[in-house]
C-alpha cells in the first residue's frame, strides 16, 4: 500500500520544540521528505532523508527515520511563529518513476 | 529567479469550459510533474514527464491532457471542466525519473476554482 499517514493537528508555544510524525506503509520507499506549505503559498522542500539514515539534522531541524516502525519525524527546535504551516511528508519509491506519496499534512499552530 | 513557475496563479472558470495552466522550470531539468491539492490539502501526483515522455499517468480524466513541447515545459490542459476540478495544481521537476539524490521541486500553485 502507499498510505502515509499524519496526525491533523499540533499546537506549540512559541520557543518549544515541535515534534511531527508520520507513518508509511511501504518499505521499498528510497527517500523521505518533509515540505512546509504556507497558506496560500506552494511548497517548500525542508529536508530529506535517504532510507539508509537513522537521523539527518540540519540547524532547528532534525529528522529521525525509524525504518524497521515505519515511522519518521520532524523536530523544530525553538519554534517561531513563522513556523506556522501545514507540514507534508513525504515518501518516493525505487522504480516509481520519481513519484511522491504525500502524507495528509499536519497544520501546526505557534502560539505565543 | 523563480525555478518552476507557473501560470495563471488564480484562475475561476465556469463548468464546460477549457482551460490551461502552464509551467516552465529553468533548473535545467529533465522530468517533470503535476500534481493536484484537493480541498482537504491532500496531494496527488497527475502526470509525470521525463524528456518530454509520458511516465506516469495516475488514472487521470481523459479531459486532462498534459503537454510537454521541451524539457523544460508541462502544460495541462483541461476540457469541459466540472464543479470537482476546483483545487491547487502544483508543477513541479526534477533531474531524473529515478536513481538516487533526485529532489523533486515545486512551483507556487494555480488555484482553480470551476464555479
Amino acid at each position: 500500500g502507499e498510505d502515509v499517514e499524519q496526525s491533523l493537528f499540533l499546537s506549540v508555544r512559541e520557543g518549544d520544540s515541535s515534534v511531527i510524525n508520520c507513518t508509511y506503509t511501504d518499505s521499498s520507499s528510497t527517500y523521505l521528505y518533509w515540505y512546509k506549505q504556507e497558506p496560500g503559498a506552494g511548497l517548500q522542500l525542508l529536508t530529506y532523508i535517504f532510507s539508509n539514515m537513522d537521523m539527518k539534522q540540519d540547524q532547528r531541524l532534525t529528522v529521525l527515520l525509524n525504518k524497521k516502525d515505519k515511522h519518521l519525524s520532524l523536530r523544530i527546535a525553538d519554534t517561531q511563529t513563522g513556523d506556522s504551516a501545514i507540514y507534508f511528508c513525504a515518501e518516493r519509491f525505487t522504480g516509481g518513476g520519481n513519484k511522491l506519496t504525500f502524507g495528509t499534512g499536519t497544520q501546526l499552530k505557534v502560539e505565543l | 529567479d523563480t525555478a518552476v513557475s507557473q501560470t495563471p496563479k488564480y484562475l475561476v472558470t465556469q463548468m464546460g469550459n477549457d482551460k490551461s495552466i502552464k509551467c516552465e522550470q529553468n533548473l535545467g531539468h529533465d522530468t517533470m510533474y503535476w500534481y493536484k491539492q484537493d480541498s482537504k490539502k491532500f496531494l496527488k501526483i497527475m502526470f509525470s514527464y521525463n524528456n518530454k515522455e509520458l511516465i506516469i499517468n495516475e488514472t487521470v480524466p481523459n479531459r486532462f491532457s498534459p503537454k510537454s513541447p521541451d524539457k523544460a515545459h508541462l502544460n495541462l490542459h483541461i476540457n469541459s471542466l466540472e464543479l470537482g476540478d476546483s483545487a491547487v495544481y502544483f508543477c513541479a521537476s526534477s533531474q531524473g525519473s529515478t536513481g538516487s539524490g533526485n529532489t523533486i521541486y515545486f512551483g507556487e500553485g494555480s488555484w482553480l476554482t470551476v464555479v
